[in-house]
């Protein structure tokens, strides 16, 4: 597998804001994964965005997928303080594939 | 909804002694793996297992390390000798057949004196 690489390293927004975080890749991947980490806590799994899927929605998550350009985003919209954590992509070769986190987006939410 | 569990919650040992992290994945599951990440630092993968046999390690996985499962429920990560360096925070992720999420566990916080 491979190490996503995530942008901002830190993103610092109101409550009711949009939080949109980057992730780029170097190789071809089967699925691209989002994680989040609340501090000191497990990794709790977002949405997976399959290499065939341009765009895809869960609740207020919306992750887009360019395989062109090798990278994907994160969309939170209508964030709440609940949402302050670290972001992580992890893409993937597939089904039992390790998975390899980057540093993660640290998001803060503040009321 | 099935969640993976993880005991115990916090561990404290001396250098040098054995520890023994457990996992229950969820029940249907058939791929294991551990993960830990050291304070501050990235969440590293250690070791998957699949069909009761390893199926890749990382360089971190040397032979202080092991892992088993020992009956249909529980599987478990062992340091042999534990050194200072082996203080993080210990993840047991499972996935399914045909199932590309890993679902992960809250960890075991390890501190090694």
């Amino acid at each position: 597998s491979q190490q996503g690489e995530e942008d901002p390293q830190a993103l610092s927004i109101q409550e009711g804001e949009n939080a949109t975080m980057n992730c780029s890749y170097k190789t071809s991947i089967n699925n691209l994964q989002w994680y989040r980490q609340n501090s000191g806590r497990g990794l709790v799994h977002l949405i997976l965005i399959r290499s065939n899927e341009r765009e895809k929605h869960s609740g207020r998550l919306r992750v887009t997928l360019d395989t062109s350009k090798k990278s994907s985003s994160l969309l939170i919209t209508a964030s709440r303080a609940a949402d302050t954590a670290s972001y992580f992509c992890a893409p993937s070769d597939g089904t039992a594939s390790k998975l390899t986190f980057g540093t993660g987006t640290r998001l803060q939410v503040t009321l | 909804e099935p969640e993976v569990t993880q005991t115990p919650s916090h561990q404290v040992t001396q250098m040098g002694q054995e520890v023994i992290l457990r996992c229950v994945p969820i029940s249907n599951h058939l791929y294991f793996y551990w993960y830990r990440q050291i304070l501050g630092q990235k969440v590293e993968f250690l070791v998957s297992f699949y069909n009761n046999e390893i199926s890749e390690k990382s360089e971190i996985f040397d032979d202080q390390f092991s892992v088993e499962r020992p009956d249909g429920s529980n599987f478990t990560l062992k340091i042999r000798s534990t050194k200072l360096e082996d203080s993080a925070m210990y993840f047991c992720a499972s996935s399914g057949q045909f199932q590309e999420t890993q679902y992960f566990g809250p960890g075991t916080r390890l501190l090694v004196l």
